[in-house]
């Protein structure tokens, strides 16, 4: 069965610093990776996903993440944070053949001080 | 923006009691999910709906759950008999395909069983 695990349950940082998210997955086959936002009082958004090709991949609001598949890890990063970053993340896979199924992680909350 | 929307946002039942919750997909979706959240825990799938049948459904999706699109415009959870462990956030998604497209969530239901 698939199963993710998010490293760090609540992070807390200034603004201006680095992010960096950590998400490992298990699962043995081909798998499609999200990572999803939930801003305080608002419904699950998608940050970013990755599919196929290149593992470094872009999303909205100036986040990435890197699929690094021997490490079966798909981590979310961010050069410089903003206050209005403050919010949970949630990392999700999904089988290639099963999308519809995905599979969360606990989440992280993030609070970034102003 | 079209967006996922559900009601009620909050509800609170007796033990043993039915309740429905209700979510109106974007409109030219095609796919339509449930997944819910007890406090604390995971994002956990329930089931997944197309062409007016059940998908795929998770071990969680046992006989007291039902999936309905009793129009052109809902989709429905109902839980016939309601449990004290069924209080959680339920939230409904949808997408346009079932091979890689986003799903978009709702704001969530918060379920409350006494």
């Amino acid at each position: 069965a698939q199963s993710v695990s998010q490293h760090n349950h609540h992070v807390i940082l200034s603004e201006a610093a680095s992010l960096e998210l950590g998400c490992n997955y298990s699962y043995g086959g081909t798998v499609n990776l999200f990572w999803y936002v939930q801003y305080p009082g608002q419904h699950l958004q998608l940050l970013l996903k990755y599919f196929s090709g290149d593992p470094l991949v872009k999303g909205i609001k100036g986040f990435e993440a890197e699929f690094i598949k021997s490490k079966f890890s798909f981590n979310l990063r961010k050069p410089s944070v903003q206050w209005s970053d403050t919010a949970e993340y949630f990392c999700a896979v999904a089988s290639y053949t099963g999308f519809q199924k995905l599979v969360f992680g606990t989440g992280t909350r993030l609070l970034v001080s102003p | 923006e079209p967006e996922v929307t559900q009601t009620p946002s909050h509800q609170v039942t007796q033990m043993g009691q039915e309740v429905i919750l209700r979510c109106v997909p974007i409109s030219n979706h095609l796919y339509f999910y449930w997944y819910r959240q007890i406090l604390g825990q995971k994002v956990e799938f329930l089931v997944s709906f197309y062409n007016n049948e059940i998908s795929e459904k998770s071990e969680i999706f046992d006989d007291q759950f039902s999936v309905e699109r009793p129009d052109g415009s809902n989709f429905t959870l109902k839980i016939r008999s309601t449990k004290l462990e069924d209080s959680a956030m339920y939230f409904c998604a949808s997408s346009v395909t079932s091979d890689g497209g986003e799903l978009f969530f709702g704001e969530g239901s918060r379920l409350t069983v006494l």
